[in-house]
């Protein structure tokens, strides 16, 4: 079954720098990639997502860039806000309907005002 | 309801009692999800129901878990005898499709074994 590697475990980061999240994916089937925010005390949210026909998305300070070849996506946070800190996941799906979706162990973001 | 409910929020249990644990997915979402978090660790997939499809049980971590969707709508997770280690958050998402479209999370239920 498919297997999500995420990097690195924790992260801190000075208020206004940037924060990049990596995450490797072992099933070359899967095409479908999202990214989820969770925040003490709440389920996780999607913030953004990516299908497998493009490489990059972006979503005002947020982005994200698929490497197909290397089976591996990133999630960038530009111009770090403190009320970016939380845990971020990432996933992956196939696009078949009986799959469900396989996280990484996720990411505590900690911005530093 | 606008989103995913989860009852109850909390639950504590003493060891060895059956506990049962209820999502109310949004409405027409057809894929409805089960996951496990433990203290500071990442989303355990647990089950998954897709339609009337037989659901996905390979993350179930033992026969003490099981969990039935009915009517396609409402979902019960029961632990039985319950342990020490299933203490944990359980979250349950819903998607409109299986496919390509955003998973929407509960608040979970944070289940304390005593």
């Amino acid at each position: 079954g498919e297997n999500v590697e995420q990097h690195p475990s924790t992260l801190s980061v000075q208020e206004g720098d940037s924060a990049v999240i990596k995450c490797t994916y072992s099933d070359s089937a899967s095409n479908y990639f999202p990214w989820y925010k969770q925040e003490l005390g709440k389920g996780p949210q999607l913030i953004i997502d990516i299908r497998s026909n493009v490489g990059e998305k972006k979503d005002q300070r947020i982005a994200v860039t698929l490497n197909k070849t290397a089976k591996h996506f990133s999630l960038h946070i530009t111009e770090t806000q403190p009320e970016d800190s939380a845990v971020y996941f990432c996933a992956a799906s196939k696009g078949s309907g009986n799959t469900p979706l396989v996280f990484g162990k996720g990411t505590r973001l900690s911005v530093i005002a | 309801g606008a989103g995913v409910s989860q009852s109850p929020s909390n639950k504590v249990t003493e060891k060895g009692k059956d506990v049962e644990l209820r999502c109310d997915p949004i409405s027409g979402h057809t894929a409805l999800y089960w996951y496990r978090q433990s203290l500071g660790q990442g989303l355990e997939f647990l089950i998954y129901f897709q339609g009337n499809s037989a659901p996905d049980k390979s993350g179930l971590p033992s026969d003490r878990f099981s969990a039935e969707r009915t009517g396609g709508s409402v979902s019960t997770l029961t632990i039985q005898r319950t342990q020490q280690e299933d203490s944990a958050v359980y979250l349950c998402a819903s998607r409109l499709r299986p496919v390509n479209t955003e998973a929407f999370f509960g608040q979970g239920t944070r289940l304390t074994v005593v």
